[in-house]
């Protein structure tokens, strides 16, 4: 059973434009969430996190928005840049435990 | 800067060999966790070790077994390597999360492990 799932493998968005990547989960004791980004031959990297309490997170060109009535989590990247091609997961986790529940991943490609 | 490292990017063993992954981390985490990532299924957790000598069970534990003596250190262990252990393996440690922390893992690069 996924509890975490990214239902879009890949993703094209022409560079300057706006990259969403989405995040659904089912689990309702996830109280945190996180993006990581990943390039072939690299571990991933963390990106951005999201706490329950919050509907909304920035940090620069990111932004990561949260539908807890829905489930839903989806990372917004403005302006796409060439450098932001890579896969991008996203995580759930439920504070107190120690596990992760990893998304399957979207290949995201910026075209210049 | 934080520091995750694996001790081989890339390895490849016969059927049956019992290889070993090392992971040391230079932060002081408590925390520390072994991955495995294959197309279409994510990263899956396989242990993680909470403190020195402590170690608990991810998801799909067998045919793994882990070793932590020091808190920099964390070792996966093959015990019999098959061929359907072919994978990449990603070794990351986390402090423990404090309230209002952003519970962040920090990832190595990655072992590509081949198995024949």
């Amino acid at each position: 059973d996924q509890q975490v799932k990214q239902n879009s493998p890949s993703l094209s968005v022409q560079e300057g434009r706006i990259s969403i990547l989405n995040c659904d989960y089912t689990n309702s004791m996830f109280d945190y969430f996180l993006w990581y980004k990943k390039y072939p031959a690299e571990g991933p990297t963390f990106l951005i996190s999201i706490s329950s309490i919050k509907d909304k997170n920035e940090d620069g060109r990111f932004t990561v928005f949260l539908n807890k009535s829905a489930k839903h989590l989806s990372l917004h990247i403005v302006p796409s840049q060439p450098g932001d091609s890579a896969v991008y997961f996203c995580a759930a986790f439920t504070s107190g435990t120690y596990k992760y529940i990893f998304g399957t991943g979207t290949r995201l490609k910026v075209l210049a | 800067d934080v520091k995750v490292t694996q001790s081989s990017r890339y390895l490849v063993k016969r059927t049956g060999e019992k290889v070993f992954l090392e992971c040391v981390q230079d932060m002081d985490h408590e925390n520390m966790f072994w991955y495995r990532q294959d197309p279409g299924l994510g990263l899956r957790l396989i242990y993680f070790s909470y403190d020195v000598k402590m170690k608990e069970k991810g998801d799909i534990p067998e045919g793994y077994s882990v070793s932590r003596e020091k808190k920099e250190r964390f070792s996966l262990i093959l015990e019999s390597a098959s061929t359907n252990q072919t994978s990449m393996y990603l070794c990351a440690s986390r402090f423990p999360g404090l309230a209002g922390g952003t519970y962040e893992q920090y990832f190595g690069p990655g072992t590509r492990l081949t198995v024949t």
